[in-house]
């Protein structure tokens, strides 16, 4: 069974440009979060959706904003970057926010240097 | 709101010795989930074991077992007979029932480093 893909791994922007970012969840896996890495503020929830709604949203700016299709992929999209938006980007997939506690899958991450 | 602490920035430990790195965490709720994840340096995170908080019994999962002591709010991760694979950087992570709050979202601390030492 293959991974969470994301894609794609590396990138450098400039400030003020936009960049969009994928993640392909396990298969039937309908649940997909998404997570920045940085050395400063660690691992921070950015948000996360579930039949193609989005159903968590963590404390970012408008700037960052995602969707999901009907095939359970995912992106999320960074509009004028700024300097400090540069992170690892990380996206995660499980069966569904279901009352189990399911566990979530991380894919290897996307890399981002804004510049 | 929900937090969860690291407060070991890094640990070592000798190869074949074990280690205890600690997590502990707040919550008002009753049912929830708490993992240990492992990034190494390749970045992909890697669940290394989990635990329900209804249930008394600890986890264990090979090396690895947790001590929870769920009225302190605590979760240590021991692994045992270290080995130079376990050296990463280790997250513990709770994530909420949802019962109470309606959210799944998953909270992280901030991570230990670990080190092996051959």
């Amino acid at each position: 069974k293959a991974g969470v893909t994301q894609t794609p791994r590396y990138l450098i922007k400039t400030r003020g440009q936009q960049v969009t970012l994928s993640c392909s969840p396990i298969s039937g896996h309908r649940s997909v979060s998404w997570y920045q890495q940085t050395p400063g503020q660690g691992l921070q929830f950015l948000f996360e959706y579930f039949s193609e709604t989005q159903r968590n949203k963590g404390n970012f700016p408008g700037r960052f904003s995602g969707r999901q299709f009907s095939n359970s992929r995912s992106e999320m999209n960074v509009s004028t970057l700024e300097l400090g938006d540069s992170a690892l980007y990380l996206c995660a997939s499980s069966p569904g926010p279901s009352s189990s506690g399911n566990t979530i899958y991380f894919g290897e991450g996307s890399w981002l240097t804004v510049v | 709101a929900q937090t969860v602490t690291q407060s070991q920035p890094e640990m070592s430990v000798q190869e074949a010795e074990t280690v205890t790195l600690s997590c502990t965490y707040d919550t008002s709720e009753s049912d929830y989930y708490l993992f240990w994840y492992k990034q190494p340096p390749s970045r992909q995170m890697i669940l290394v074991i989990r635990q329900e908080a209804y249930k008394q019994q600890n986890a264990t999962e090979n090396r690895f077992s947790v001590n929870f002591q769920k009225a302190a709010k605590s979760f240590s991760l021991k692994i045992s007979d270290s080995q130079l694979g376990d050296a990463a950087m280790y997250f513990c992570a709770y994530r909420s029932a949802g019962l109470a709050s309606g959210t799944y979202k998953y909270i992280f601390g901030t991570g230990t480093r670990l080190k092996v030492l051959a």
